[in-house]
């Protein structure tokens, strides 16, 4: 079946480091890739997307790039801060649909 | 637009008692969703609706579920005869069709705990 596996948390890190949260995943067909980030006490949103193979989404300086050949889709930050502190949810979606299949969650703190 | 909105956000009951959850989505949204995001897990989805018409139904939903949005705007969840493994947040999302082929993508509210004692 389809599914997405994420790195197990928490990641701790100081600020300005770099970040690695690692997401592969196992479908049928090619699926949209999603990160959406869980600030404490609030609902999840997008983070970035991407729609096709090799596709590279971006946003608030993270970044993410759609491997097939792999099958994953590894969120990047060059230097995080401690605003970024959260949990982060890989998730796949297939194009027409309306389901998401969300990974575990990566929650990541950042120390000062 | 304040975004989604979910009352209650806490919920704490005993083991048996019925319990309605709310949500209000973005306005201009026709489509809802609902999903059940246990301790440690990620969202699983339970419902979805294309205004007021419930679409499709996951096996996750136990005849003791049942989710309504009757004018298409707001939508109730409701458990009855709640179980301890009830326990859970139960988040609701909105979406309005994406253009084109793009990615349907989802603004979720901060969610409804529901802890059955």
């Amino acid at each position: 079946g389809n599914s997405v596996t994420q790195m197990e948390g928490p990641v701790t890190l100081s600020e300005e480091a770099f970040l690695t949260i690692n997401c592969t995943y196992t479908a049928t067909g090619y699926p949209s890739l999603f990160w959406y980030v869980q600030y404490p006490g609030e609902g999840l949103q997008l983070l970035l997307k991407a729609t096709k193979a090799d596709d590279k989404g971006s946003n608030k300086g993270f970044e993410a790039t759609y491997r097939k050949e792999t099958t994953s889709f590894h969120l990047e930050k060059g230097s995080v801060q401690v605003s970024d502190s959260a949990v982060y949810f890989c998730a796949l979606l297939f194009s027409g649909t309306y389901k998401y299949i969300f990974g575990t969650g990566t929650r990541l703190k950042v120390l000062a | 637009d304040t975004g989604v909105s979910q009352d209650p956000r806490h919920k704490i009951t005993k083991r048996g008692q019925n319990v309605t959850f709310r949500c209000d989505p973005i306005s201009e949204h026709n489509r809802l969703y609902w999903y059940r995001q246990t301790l440690g897990q990620g969202p699983e989805f339970l419902t979805y609706f294309q205004n007021e018409a419930q679409l499709e139904k996951s096996r996750l939903l136990s005849d003791r579920f049942s989710a309504e949005r009757p004018k298409g705007s707001f939508s109730t969840l409701e458990i009855q005869r709640t179980e301890q493994g009830d326990s859970a947040m139960y988040l609701c999302a909105s979406s309005s069709p994406p253009p084109g082929s793009g990615a349907n993508v989802l603004t979720f509210g901060a969610g409804s705990r529901l802890t059955v004692l």
